[in-house]
């Protein structure tokens, strides 16, 4: 079993879809996170929470809301989006109460908007 | 300018090379650093962490300059496997737990 697992693998959705992606980690961590990786740009910090509670939202559109209903879940919700948005979306995790952990990343979700 | 910067590349390297990537980081508060690799089309996953006193794992060799904000990372004795983008991560910047990533390097080993 992966320590944290993203569904689904792939999407393609309309500009007028709602969809959610969602994350599950069996890490024991306490602290998740949301990036994009779009073609030739680093990845980019979207949102994180730590304990349940959002400690991070990177000028993210709004069109994107995340969900953490506990600290194993993470979900970002997804609604009229753009086709510039398509990208890999990379859920991850740590341990929040020291930075010199690493994240753990899950495989992604590869969206694209059509 | 950026808060980790990496060259790009491609690095194109023979089978048994030496080759070594650099990063630099702009926020002289960041508390720990890592390499990240990530093959295509795949998530990134922990190669190694990087100490003040630099560390070594088999073929791989990290040192950290503090006073020049600069990372490095060796990879002696190139494997065709080793093919793939290396990350450099920053995490604990202004007392935050954001891990913030370079573009990457993309080495390719040859045969």
């Amino acid at each position: 079993e992966t320590g944290v697992t993203q569904t689904p693998r792939h999407l393609v959705m309309g500009m007028t879809n709602k969809k959610s992606l969602k994350c599950e980690q069996h890490l024991g961590h306490n602290a998740m996170y949301w990036y994009k990786q779009s073609a030739k740009k680093p990845l980019e910090l979207m949102f994180v929470y730590s304990l349940e509670e959002r400690v991070e939202n990177n000028s993210v559109p709004s069109r994107f809301s995340p969900e953490c209903p506990n600290s194993s879940h993470l979900f970002l919700h997804l609604h009229t989006l753009q086709p510039e948005d398509s990208a890999l979306y990379l859920c991850a995790s740590s341990q929040s109460q020291t930075s010199r952990t690493e994240a753990f990343f899950g495989q992604g979700t590869r969206l694209t908007v059509v | 300018r950026k808060e980790v910067e990496q060259d790009p590349g491609p690095f194109n390297v023979p089978e048994g090379a030496t080759v070594a990537f650099n990063c630099t980081y702009s926020n002289s508060a960041s508390q720990s650093f890592f390499w990240y690799r990530q093959d295509c089309r795949k998530e990134p996953k922990l190669l190694m962490s990087v100490y003040s006193s630099g560390n070594e794992d088999g073929r791989f060799t990290a040192q950290l300059n503090r006073a020049s904000q600069y990372i490095s990372l060796l990879i002696r004795d190139s494997k065709l496997s080793d093919s793939a983008t290396y990350l450099c991560v920053v995490n604990g910047v202004s007392g935050t737990y954001k891990y913030i990533f370079g573009t990457g390097t993309r080495l390719k080993v040859l045969a």
